[in-house]
Order: structure tokens, then sequence, then C-alpha cells
């Protein structure tokens, strides 16, 4: 995904705030997506925000958009082990085609 | 419970070899797209079909790969043929109303090239 791009790594102590960070390109986009990447699995789908909006809050899950700086974040509050995972941002395009960033791989530690 | 299924899991091949990865998508779904992940390149979209039909392959390898949905509820992916660059876990999802809606993704087929 050279169109959406996302640090590669975060490390966070368990019980602390993660927040991962993505920049975009396309500003058409309609949706952008959070999804989440356990080892030895495919992508599944963690939340979204629907362009028009600022923000989402989902229990743990808080996703913030900039649409003028084209920056989108997901916070994970209180993070748990289970939470360790390869997390990619995604925009759609025009013709519902999703871009994916790299991925960020999150670490939690005890 | 619907889900998209990927076939093989995992397969080692000889380079040279042809290679066919195939996809169910989930039962009325209209859109089905390949990727390709590696640890250098990350995620990137190889194929995409809509109603059965090629809108985008602009990320695959003309000379080598080819994607095609036989029916509705096959896609393959071929590989002919392979070389090791190719070795990646290969994706298959599928949506309804993608953009709008979500994609829902197999687990992958883990190819190695040897």
């Amino acid at each position: 995904g050279e169109d959406v791009e996302q640090s590669l790594f975060l490390s966070v102590r368990e019980g602390d705030s993660s927040v991962i960070n993505c920049t975009y390109t396309d500003s058409s986009s309609t949706y952008l997506y959070w999804y989440k990447q356990e080892p030895g699995a495919g992508l599944q789908l963690l939340t979204y925000i629907f362009s028009n909006m600022d923000m989402k809050q989902d229990q743990r899950l808080t996703v913030l958009l900039n649409k003028k700086d084209k920056h989108l974040s997901l916070r994970i509050a209180d993070t748990q082990t289970g939470d360790s995972a390869i997390y990619f941002c995604a925009e759609s395009l025009n013709d519902y085609k999703l871009s994916f960033g790299a991925g960020t791989t999150v670490t939690v530690r005890a | 419970d619907a889900r998209v299924t990927q076939t093989p899991r995992h397969k080692v091949t000889e380079m040279g070899q042809e290679v066919t990865m195939r996809c169910q998508p989930i039962l009325g779904h209209n859109t089905v797209f390949w990727y390709r992940q590696t640890m250098m390149q990350g995620l990137e979209l190889l194929a995409y079909f809509r109603n059965r039909a090629p809108l985008d392959d602009s990320g695959m390898p003309k000379d080598r790969f080819s994607a095609e949905m036989p029916d509705a509820t096959l896609a393959t992916l071929k590989i002919q043929p392979s070389e090791p660059r190719d070795s990646a876990v290969y994706f298959c999802a599928s949506g309804l109303r993608v953009g709008v809606e979500e994609a829902f993704f197999g687990q992958g087929t883990r190819l190695t090239v040897v």
C-alpha cells in the first residue's frame, strides 16, 4: 500500500494505551478501516470510520480522523496481551478497492 | 458460519512448477480480492473481481500470474512457472459493497518455492 503509510512497530506495556497512526493520500476515500491480523490468520475488520466523522469510539477502541491532514489513528485503551497483532490501516477508493498500509506490529509486554 | 475458504493452506513447490491456489468466497458476495503478503512488501493487491469480471489486475506480474473466476463460488490464482521470490502468504477476500461494508479474509495460502 504505497498510498497508505503507517509505522511498522509499536511496543507497549500491558495496561497502557496504544496509539497506531496512519496517513493516507486519497481525499475522496469514503471509509477508512482498521483491520487486525493475528499470527497465522487472515485479516479481520476491527473498526471503521466514515469520512464525515472525526471520531468513533467502540469499547476500548477510539478512532480519530483528521481529514485535513489525511491522518487516521487507532487508540487501544488498557492494552492486553491478546491485542498483540499486526494492525492494518486501509482506505476505500472510488471503485471500492481497498488499499492497505504495510501494517503495524504491536507487541504487548508484561 | 459463513467464511472465505482457501486451499491449500500450505504449499511447498520447486521452482518452475505450476501452483494453483483456490478460494471459495462467501456465498452471495460479488467482490473477490487476491492479496499477497510478504515481510518486505507488506500487503499487496494482486487482482480483484466484481461479479466475476476482473476489474484490476495491475498488481500482478502478467507473465507468470493469472487470476480467474470460473464461477461465482470459485476464484483461482495460478503461478506458472513459480519462482522463489513468489514465496509469500496469499490471501483471498470477498465482500458485498466493499468500501461500504467490510471485506472478509480467508486464512491464506502460505506458498514456499524452493
